[in-house]
């Protein structure tokens, strides 16, 4: 299957816990994104991967350290959880034209 | 900064009746404008998009209207159906982005 993939789908943890989601893609894409949905559903773009290399950084919190191992990954390390980072984070992945495809989402509850 | 704004936020309609969605972007270089559809916890998927060389693109049920000059666009759904309903995003592009806007939650009535 040609796809965007995220694990883990779901993600419970406690404030001050350090967590991490990985995200793949095999569309052969060179740009990959996180978003961060919250409950009002806004879609907030957060970081932006070009063939391994950071190009948008939209002011996020530095607990938040993306890390691309190869231009098919994109995982996100989140260190020192709050409850504000509650909500639903998104990788996408794009070819030149900006066309994004969105991974299957990974619902974070901070308690 | 870039920004696009999305309208209504809301939007109820009854089967088989139009329903139209408005955005007004800010970045006079944005030149691609997709929209996505997504379903109660689901991904946005992409349902159409429109570059800035075009005016109008139309797919089935679903069309989207670019005005460059007053910087707005458009989705129109015709026929609508139960399974239309969900929320319905748009952007427009910025260098190595797209700006989203803040959503249509459109219900379809049977």
């Amino acid at each position: 299957d040609t796809a965007v993939s995220q694990t883990p789908k779901y993600l419970v943890t406690q404030m001050g816990n350090d967590k991490s989601i990985k995200c793949e893609q095999n569309l052969g894409h060179d740009t990959m994104y996180w978003y961060k949905q919250d409950s009002k559903k806004f879609l907030k773009i957060m970081f932006s991967y070009n063939n391994k290399e950071l190009i948008i950084n939209e002011t996020v919190p530095n607990r938040f350290s993306p890390k691309s191992p190869d231009k098919a990954h994109l995982n996100l390390h989140i260190n020192s959880l709050e409850l504000g980072d509650s909500a639903v984070y998104f990788c996408a992945s794009s070819p030149p034209g900006n066309t994004q495809y969105f991974g299957p989402g990974t619902r974070l509850t901070v308690l | 900064g870039e920004n696009v704004e999305q309208h209504p936020s809301t939007l109820s309609v009854q089967e088989g009746d139009s329903a139209v969605i408005k955005c007004t972007y800010s970045d006079s270089a944005s030149n691609y404008f997709p929209w996505y559809k997504q379903e109660l916890g689901k991904r946005p998927q992409l349902i159409i998009d429109i570059r800035s060389n075009v005016g109008e693109k139309k797919d089935q049920r679903i069309a989207v209207t670019l005005n460059k000059t007053a910087k707005h666009f458009s989705l129109h759904i015709t026929e609508t159906q139960p399974e239309d309903s969900a929320v319905y995003f748009c952007a427009a592009s910025s260098p190595h982005k797209l700006i989203f806007g803040t959503g249509t939650r459109l219900q379809v009535f049977p």
